[in-house]
């Protein structure tokens, strides 16, 4: 298994800001995932940051609107910019540790409001 | 269309009854599947994979995958309160996980 921690767990933002979300694995992993998930929806994958590589993101969400950094094995950042009440939703920081779907873990997310 | 679908629920379970859930895939070239449980307020949890036509059983839990009909099921046998949650099936393809929609599963005493 994996242990996953992000920061922060919950905030409330204004409209117009930024706010970056921090995730944290116990061991050393080369895929990881972002995802979003709105009230009584299911996952929708942001974009996938493996280490070494430039994030790839999914059709619908663009790099000056939601940056990613992974700087190292253990370690990524997302952050969700100029916000709008439409970004109100669950974030969720996940790694696969088989390369295959086999082992992939969720971190705890964040909680995101925007007013 | 998306990639997986599921039937979003609630199904409602009375406690010691077998819960079956159903899932249905497009993209052929998908050859992993999994369910995840999460629980309100939680993050997703992995409960069982399957990766080739059949039965896998582990526990309560018993998945069936037919890629003749591209399609995932799972069972929760003796279904206890403690299995009321949603549960999200997903299939591996190009490096990633899809999603569906997830079926909320209530068990009731």
């Amino acid at each position: 298994s994996a242990v996953i921690s992000q920061k922060p767990s919950r905030d409330i933002c204004q409209r117009g800001t930024s706010l970056t979300i921090q995730c944290q694995v116990d061991s050393q992993v080369t895929m990881m995932f972002w995802y979003r998930q709105q009230p009584g929806q299911s996952l929708t994958l942001i974009a996938t940051a493996n280490q070494g590589s430039e994030a790839t993101y999914e059709s619908g969400f663009v790099i000056d609107k939601f940056p990613i950094s992974r700087p190292n094995l253990t370690f990524s950042t997302l952050t969700v910019s100029n916000m709008s009440p439409e970004d109100s939703s669950i974030y969720l920081c996940s790694v696969d540790k088989s390369g295959s779907g086999d082992e992939q873990f969720f971190g705890p997310g964040t909680r995101l409001t925007v007013l | 269309q998306k990639e997986v679908e599921q039937n979003s629920g609630p199904l409602s379970v009375p406690e010691g009854a077998i819960a079956s859930l159903n899932c249905t895939y497009s993209d052929r070239g998908s050859q992993s599947f999994f369910w995840y449980r999460q629980y309100s307020g939680k993050s997703p949890e992995l409960i069982m994979s399957i990766y080739s036509n059949g039965d896998k059983e582990d526990g309560r839990f018993t998945a069936q995958l037919n890629k003749a009909s591209q399609y995932v099921s799972l069972l929760i046998r003796d279904s206890q309160p403690s299995d009321s949650a949603t549960y999200l099936c997903a299939g591996w393809q190009w490096g990633k996980l899809q999603f569906g929609a997830g079926t909320q599963v209530v068990v009731t005493p």
